[in-house]
């Protein structure tokens, strides 16, 4: 059964660096693409980054010089990491497979960047 | 950057409609497109892969095309439960690129 699931802080300060996992299962990293989304609140669906089968990265282009991308094959698990938090970046952190496979996402995580 | 023109935001229509929906790419990207739907509160739901493929369990009243960089979303007869958000995106090169998003709403 493939599942994805986000887990991290809630609650971020500006300028503090966000971590947050994706732990997947029923599928294999090393064969398998797998996306971050965000969504501010009330707003609209924005592409985070991605982390392909063969362990490469790709980075949306106004959040690359702060956004690292990573994973643990082992223990089934991506990593986001975004230095330099700002409000702007208060949204829901999704990880998901449906950019380029099957439909499969996480629930989702709200993270807010606040003081 | 690949651009995702997404039209219209909003869209009200009645119980039975034909609607559309259109995104329009701002270069190449042929067949890779997908449609996603979003419902309040959810994770949003793949619908159409390759601009024109149903996804799995998708209803046969969605359908997708493509003529030339406009690609449409089309819902043959609407039904309660296809009010949601809609979302394009392209998948054609890095970095992905999402539509603005549709709200289809009851009119």
């Amino acid at each position: 059964q493939v599942q994805l699931k986000e887990s991290g802080p809630g609650l971020v300060q500006p300028s503090q660096t966000l971590s947050l996992t994706c732990t997947v299962s029923g599928f294999s990293l090393t064969s398998n693409s797998v996306h971050w989304v965000r969504q501010p609140p009330g707003k609209g669906l924005e592409w985070v980054g991605a982390i392909w089968s063969g362990g490469s990265t790709d980075y949306n282009s106004a959040l690359k010089s702060r956004l690292s991308i990573s994973r643990d094959t082992s223990k089934s698990q991506v990593f986001l990491k975004m230095n330099s938090l700002q409000t702007e970046d208060t949204a829901i952190y999704f990880c998901t497979r449906a950019l380029t496979g099957l439909d499969y996402w996480g629930q989702g995580v709200m993270v807010t960047v606040s003081s | 950057d690949i651009q995702m023109t997404q039209s219209p935001s909003s869209l009200p229509a009645s119980l039975g409609d034909r609607v559309t929906i259109t995104c329009r790419a701002s270069q190449d990207i042929g067949n890779y497109l997908r449609w996603f739907q979003q419902k309040p509160g959810k994770s949003p739901r793949l619908m159409i892969y390759g601009a024109t493929n149903l996804a799995a369990g998708v209803p046969s009243r969605f359908s997708g095309s493509r003529s030339g960089s406009d690609y449409s979303l089309t819902i043959s007869s609407l039904e309660s439960e296809d009010m949601a958000d809609y979302y394009c995106l392209q998948s054609k090169e890095s970095p992905f690129t999402f539509g603005s998003g549709t709200k289809l709403e009851i009119k």
